[in-house]
């Protein structure tokens, strides 16, 4: 059965303080990992495409990185508007599945 | 502009009666996807489709229903038999041959009353 694990489940950081969010998947048939930010009440917002494992991709304080069962969300330096619930979703060959997401808190 | 559409935002129903969610997409995508959202919980798959007239159940399918008639639409409906429909329903999108990320709409918070 597929399934995707995030943790931690919640992460408080004080500004400036960097840290990593994992995503552990087993799935077969894996296409690409996705990254998203999600802010309450709202839908899902695209954050990076990883196709292959050893592959990077950054966006300012946001590094995304692939392993062959895994891929981590580095945040460097957080600032209070990077609050919001993180989620990875594998891409199956035919179906886009989703872990349970880490909450991330920022305080100033 | 190209994106994706859910309506209504808010929408309230009675117990015993089904209702049905809309979900429209401008962006020539073959495929699209329904996702449940509880508080504080990720994602969970209720149905998903590849092509027009084909769709597939996802992980918690029991108590909703979808059709696929136009490539543009996939309107999800949730029927008396779903015994906890109170959530946050997400349609999605994507390219399928490509590979490439889903775009969402803004979501239906839907209320049992």
């Amino acid at each position: 059965e597929d399934q995707v694990t995030q943790s931690p489940e919640a992460l408080r950081l004080q500004e400036g303080e960097s840290s990593s969010l994992n995503c552990s998947y087993t799935v077969s048939g894996l296409r690409g990992l996705f990254w998203y930010r999600q802010d309450p009440g709202k839908g899902p917002e695209f954050l990076f495409t990883l196709y292959s494992a050893g592959e990077e991709k950054e966006k300012e304080r946001l590094k995304a990185t692939l392993t062959k069962k895994e891929s981590f969300l580095h945040i460097t330096a957080p600032k209070p508007e990077d609050s919001a619930t993180y989620l990875c979703a594998p891409l199956e060959t035919d179906k886009l599945i989703f872990g349970t997401g880490t909450r991330l808190q920022v305080f100033p | 502009d190209g994106g994706i559409t859910q309506s209504p935002k808010y929408l309230f129903r009675k117990e015993g009666q089904n209702v049905t969610l809309s979900c429209e997409q401008n962006l020539n995508h073959d495929a699209m996807y329904w996702y449940r959202q509880d508080p504080g919980q990720g994602l969970r798959l209720i149905y998903y489709s590849q092509i027009v007239n084909d769709f597939q159940k996802g992980d918690i399918a029991e108590g909703y229903s979808v059709s696929r008639e136009k490539k543009e639409s996939f309107p999800l409906t949730v029927t008396s038999a779903q015994k906890n429909p109170t959530a946050f329903y997400l349609c999605a999108s994507s390219s399928i041959s490509k590979g490439t990320e889903a775009f969402f709409g803004q979501g239906t918070r839907l209320t049992v009353v």
